[in-house]
């Protein structure tokens, strides 16, 4: 069946450093949704992707769509505490959503 | 603003209890899913439901059941607890599209279930 895989599964940053993580799909993909959750908290929606090739940002965060629509990753600039949580990337599946595994962010001050 | 809530943060249960975890969502949303989660596994779909009376098997749905009776209602069931179903469980909603298009999910806080 459809799979979305996403790596690393964890990584650590010092504040101030960049992070990235890549998310796969084993099919073409009509379109991509990130997620955050925080720690103790729950998955809430940062962004779709829905054009080959695309590329959004919000302030620090740039997200990419790749251009086979089967991949996409989202770039962190100059990390902050209070970017620790764990981002999800999704698939859709009729109406329902296929998650990677999540890549859990951790920052030291 | 799309709200969705869980009946508890957190319940302690019984192995063998019928366990009845809630979720309610005031966006008029079609669309409804129960996720467990646990460490290193994602998000794993259990059940979903499009409308009311109608679910489907998610990935996971062996020890569990679900229930629809209202459109803003999706409960879990628990038909017997057991320990390796001690999880943190998530409820969503979204809208239903009949295009190829999938809409946003709302997550409820969530419900961290110990079965002991």
């Amino acid at each position: 069946g459809q799979q979305v895989m996403q790596i690393p599964q964890y990584q650590h940053v010092q504040e101030g450093e960049d992070f990235t993580t890549y998310c796969n799909s084993s099919t073409t993909l009509s379109n991509i949704q990130w997620y955050k959750q925080r720690p103790g908290g729950h998955p809430v929606f940062l962004i779709q992707l829905v054009k080959s090739g695309e590329v959004k940002k919000q302030k620090r965060l740039t997200f990419q769509f790749g251009e086979a629509k089967k991949n996409s990753s989202l770039h962190i600039t100059a990390t902050q505490t209070t970017d620790v949580g764990t981002y999800f990337c999704a698939g859709p599946n009729g109406n329902k959503l296929i998650f990677g595994a999540g890549t859990r962010l951790a920052v030291h001050p | 603003d799309v709200k969705v809530t869980q009946s508890s943060r957190y319940l302690v249960k019984r192995t063998g209890e019928k366990v009845f975890l809630e979720c309610v969502q005031d966006m008029d949303h079609e669309n409804m899913f129960w996720y467990r989660q646990d460490p290193g596994l994602g998000l794993r779909l259990i059940y979903f439901s499009y409308d009311v009376k109608m679910k489907e098997k998610g990935d996971i749905p062996e020890g569990y059941s679900v229930s629809r009776e209202k459109k803003e209602r999706f409960s879990l069931i628990l038909e017997s607890a057991s320990t390796n179903q001690t999880s943190m469980y998530l409820c969503a909603s979204s809208r239903y599209r009949t295009s190829g298009s999938t809409d946003t999910q709302y997550f409820g806080p969530g419900t961290r279930l110990t079965v002991l």
